[in-house]
């Protein structure tokens, strides 16, 4: 059974610091991975994703991925009242014919202006 | 050109009775999930439709919940004889295989808010 665990926060965060998100999972053979943001009642959309070790940077965010440590993080530099949401971190599987996504619980993020 | 749409927005029915909730996917999309996410909660997987291949329906939590996938685009999802812990949001999504690959994103509709009283 894949696992994917997130601290649920709230984690609060002054506008312009950096806010640090994290994720662990338990399949060491997971490959893929998606941090999706959900704002407050509304739905889920994607922002970021990585396949390979190492960081990728897309703007202010950044993803990093550390297979050794099963940890994925994401950061987010510069951090606006905007970015305040709910952030998901989600593993890819694939196989026996089914595909999709295993989402953690997900981590509030607050903004402080 | 839409995206993903999903009827009713709000529910609130009576305990044991039945609901059903509507996903139109966006079209030429192959794939549709079925998500539940519950107050602080975060997406527990109900059920996935790919192609007409056989539905992965190891997520539907008991025999009340089903769901159908007409001619490969709409999909309905039914709770039968409702109980007030299937209050949730359930939200359907649905993604595009590229050469044949789940690419990982997928395109959630705004979902369905389910009240049971």
């Amino acid at each position: 059974q894949k696992e994917v665990e997130q601290n649920s926060g709230p984690l609060s965060v002054p506008e312009g610091a950096i806010a640090s998100l994290n994720c662990t999972y338990s399949d060491r053979g997971s490959q893929s991975f998606f941090w999706y943001r959900q704002y407050s009642g509304k739905s889920p959309e994607l922002i970021m994703f990585i396949y390979s070790n190492g960081d990728k940077e897309d703007g202010r965010f950044t993803a990093q991925l550390n297979k050794a440590s099963q940890y994925v993080s994401l950061l987010i530099r510069d951090s606006q009242p905007s970015d305040s949401a709910t952030y998901l971190c989600a593993e890819k599987y694939s196989g026996g014919g089914a595909d999709g996504l295993t989402f953690g619980k997900g981590t509030h993020l607050i903004i402080q202006p | 050109g839409a995206g993903v749409s999903q009827s009713p927005s709000n529910k609130v029915t009576e305990k044991g009775k039945d609901v059903e909730l509507r996903c139109d996917p966006i079209s030429g999309h192959t794939a549709l999930y079925w998500y539940r996410q519950s107050l602080g909660q975060g997406l527990e997987f109900l059920i996935y439709f790919q192609g007409n291949s056989a539905p992965d329906k190891s997520g539907l939590p008991s025999d009340r919940f089903s769901a159908e996938r007409t001619g490969g685009s709409v999909s309905t999802l039914t709770i039968q004889r409702t109980q007030q812990e299937d209050s949730a949001v359930y939200l359907c999504a649905s993604s595009l295989k590229a050469s044949g690959r789940f690419q990982g994103e997928l395109f959630f509709g705004e979902g369905s808010r389910l009240t049971v009283l």
